[in-house]
């Protein structure tokens, strides 16, 4: 049973414009939500985290929503730039983390 | 600062042959210790994790397994790997801090494959 799902495998999105990345999950219980970002062949690096209790986080040109009612998130990167293509990964949990299965980004420019 | 170390980069092992997997942690102490991998077109699965030494909580059966011998140094080792043993294995770490995330910072990873 997968607990955390990115139901999109890639988005392609115009240089300039917002990117819009999706998560679900289905365990009530995760405290923390995080968001990485990950090139071929390299570890995931992290990009922002938000917190159960919060609906909303900001990191510049980053910001995470929190649905908790739909058990929802998205990352949403604004203005996308071309060096922002990668493979995007949520993640939920507490001291362990489950990982979704990843969205690739292309931003075109 | 805290740096992470994970080797070998690349790996081409026969089925049946024995693996090892190593990575150190630098500029922290006590650190959770974890083992994802990920396999190909997949996301990252978490196989081990560690909150200290000689404590190992496995979270798939498989046919790897993991030790902890030092406080920043976390092994992945298998006797005899499969063809399904191919992935990209990663190592992370984190600190528990009282408030805000427990974030995962990750090493650059090993690419095994099994042939």
């Amino acid at each position: 049973d997968q607990q955390v799902k990115q139901n999109s495998p890639s988005l392609s999105v115009q240089e300039g414009r917002i990117s819009i990345l999706n998560c679900d999950y289905t365990n009530s219980m995760f405290d923390y939500f995080l968001w990485y970002k990950k090139y071929p062949a390299e570890g995931p690096t992290f990009l922002i985290s938000i917190s159960s209790i919060k609906d909303k986080n900001e990191d510049g040109r980053f910001t995470v929503f929190l649905n908790k009612s739909a058990k929802h998130l998205s990352l949403h990167i604004v203005p996308s730039q071309p060096g922002d293509s990668a493979v995007y990964f949520c993640a939920a949990g507490t001291y362990k983390y489950i990982f979704g299965t990843g969205t690739r980004l292309k931003v075109l420019a | 600062s805290q740096t992470i170390h994970q080797w070998p980069a690349t790996l081409v092992q026969p089925v049946g042959s024995p693996l090892s997997l190593e990575c150190t942690v630098e500029g922290t102490s006590n650190p959770n210790l974890y083992w994802y991998r990920q396999a190909a077109g997949r996301g990252l699965q978490l196989l081990f994790y560690s909150v200290g030494i000689g404590q190992i909580s496995s979270e798939v059966p498989q046919n790897l397994s993991a030790s902890r011998p030092q406080d920043r140094q976390f092994i992945l080792s298998s006797k005899k790997l499969l063809l399904s043993d191919s992935g990209f294995y990663l190592c992370a770490w984190s600190v528990l801090v009282a408030a805000g995330a427990n974030v995962l910072t990750f090493g650059a990873g090993s690419r095994l494959t099994v042939l």
